[in-house]
């Protein structure tokens, strides 16, 4: 069964901490992306990236930075972290971008 | 700009129903258009897909209709479940890179 896996389901930070999240796929896919989901406003794109050491800014980037050193693992990092970070992250990976497979998401809280 | 328009807001449907979801897109390069279920603490999961060569797609209880002159397309759940009960997504691909626009979501509830 194909996968991707997000390595926290909870994650509580203190304000100002560097946080990493991180994304694992097992699909071999070339495409994978960071969202963030808060209620009404849908899945709004932070970065993705379309193949080992690529990146690209999403809709909503600021205080927010990615790695992707290996192709099966995608990094969201927040800098400093701030209350309004508080979200659900949802980690996607895709081939040409047809059939996006997503991980279950890590529930991140900044206190 | 929001490129891909859902409505309605959130449903409510009785259990053997039919719910029906829209959505609404501004890009004519858009290629592929797909749904998304989503369950509480879950990510999304691809529900159905269709491409504009194609007027209807059907898997089971879930049926696609797309019309490309109208820029929109719908969902329908036959015989709709309290285990249908879920946030459904509607997306479209094409544009820089070739990535998915999402809708905002809509929740569904079928009542028992």
């Amino acid at each position: 069964d194909v996968k991707v896996t997000q390595s926290s389901r909870y994650l509580v930070k203190r304000t100002g901490e560097k946080v990493f999240l991180e994304c694992v796929q097992d699909m071999d896919h070339e495409n994978m992306f960071w969202y963030r989901q808060d209620p009404g406003l849908g899945l709004r794109l932070i970065y993705f990236s379309y193949d080992v050491k690529m990146k690209e800014k999403g809709d909503i980037p600021e205080g927010y930075s990615v790695s992707r050193e290996k192709k099966e693992r995608f990094s969201l990092i927040l800098e400093s972290a701030s209350t309004n970070q508080t979200s659900m992250y949802l980690c996607a990976s895709s081939s040409q971008g047809y059939g996006y497979t997503f991980g279950s998401g890590t529930r991140l809280t900044v206190v | 700009q929001q490129q891909v328009k859902q409505s309605p807001q959130s449903l409510i449907v009785q259990k053997g129903g039919i719910s029906i979801i829209n959505c609404a897109y501004e890009n004519t390069a858009f290629d592929y258009f797909p749904w998304y279920q989503q369950f509480p603490g879950k990510g999304p999961a691809l529900l159905i897909a269709i491409r504009p060569d194609v007027s209807e797609k059907k898997e089971g209880r879930f049926t696609i209709s797309f019309n490309k002159s109208a820029k929109q397309f719908s969902l329908h759940i036959m015989d709709s479940q309290p285990g249908d009960s879920a946030t459904y997504f509607c997306a479209a691909r094409g544009g820089a890179n070739s990535k998915l626009t999402f809708g905002k979501g809509i929740t569904l509830s079928v009542r028992p």
